[in-house]
């Protein structure tokens, strides 16, 4: 009863291929979220999303979009990879509060990336 | 704009000693959250901590305590008598009243080390 899932858990692949990794949250949560882990291990954030918005930072490369097919599913698109795009992406899901409070979120286990 | 502080990159400590990670942060918001993550070295994030900008109290759990002063901006991690299980990177990270959906701001870790 895993509360977010990714998949895959490695992906390698050639420059220039798309991909894409799937997220998937049980816990009713209505926010998601996508960040990229650099090999620093720094952590930032891509992108948001709930039924209301997309929220997408502005420093993220127009090759990635996600696709929220549901409420429970926020998956990361990726065109034409590059070598930079090697990282380990994580995802996340929360639920908004009372009085738009803010909870904890909660983190899939990651999906490295490996651009060759 | 918000920004998280870990100004120790690496922390090294003979198992039983206490430690302790500190965290600095900058933000104009007056409501604001603040989060301790654990990430061991098999990759996944684990939540620790939520404080929030009007709880001010102290916390304990078990041999980890937090420490929020408002005043000098700060949110300190101590772990007492220290167990090799500790080893892991640490994340601080913020998320402003306003920005649930922009996501977690993260500092860059602290790698602690806990020698047996």
């Amino acid at each position: 009863d895993t509360a977010v899932s990714q998949t895959p858990k490695y992906l390698v692949t050639q420059m220039g291929n798309d991909k894409s990794i799937k997220c998937e949250q049980n816990l009713g949560h209505d926010t998601m979220y996508w960040y990229k882990q650099d090999s620093k291990k720094f952590l930032k954030i891509m992108f948001s999303y709930n039924n209301k918005e997309l929220i997408i930072n502005e420093t993220v490369p127009n090759r990635f979009s996600p696709k929220s097919p549901d409420k429970a599913h926020l998956n990361l698109h990726i065109n034409s990879l590059e070598l930079g795009d090697s990282a380990v992406y994580f995802c996340a899901s929360s639920q908004e509060g009372v009085d738009y409070t803010y909870n904890e979120q909660f983190f899939g286990p990651g999906t490295r990336l490996t651009v060759l | 704009a918000q920004k998280v502080t870990q100004a120790q990159t690496e922390i090294s400590v003979v198992e039983k000693e206490d430690v302790t990670l500190d965290c600095v942060y900058e933000t104009r918001d007056t409501t604001y959250y603040l989060f301790w993550y654990k990430q061991p070295p098999s990759g996944e994030l684990v939540f620790l901590i939520r404080r929030n900008s009007f709880d001010e109290q102290n916390e304990i759990s078990g041999r980890y305590s937090w420490n929020f002063q408002k005043s000098t901006s700060s949110f300190n991690f101590t772990i007492t008598a220290s167990q090799v299980v500790d080893s892991a990177v640490y994340f601080c990270a913020l998320l402003y009243s306003g920005g649930g959906a922009d996501g977690l701001t993260f500092g860059k870790g602290t790698h602690l080390i806990i020698q047996p």
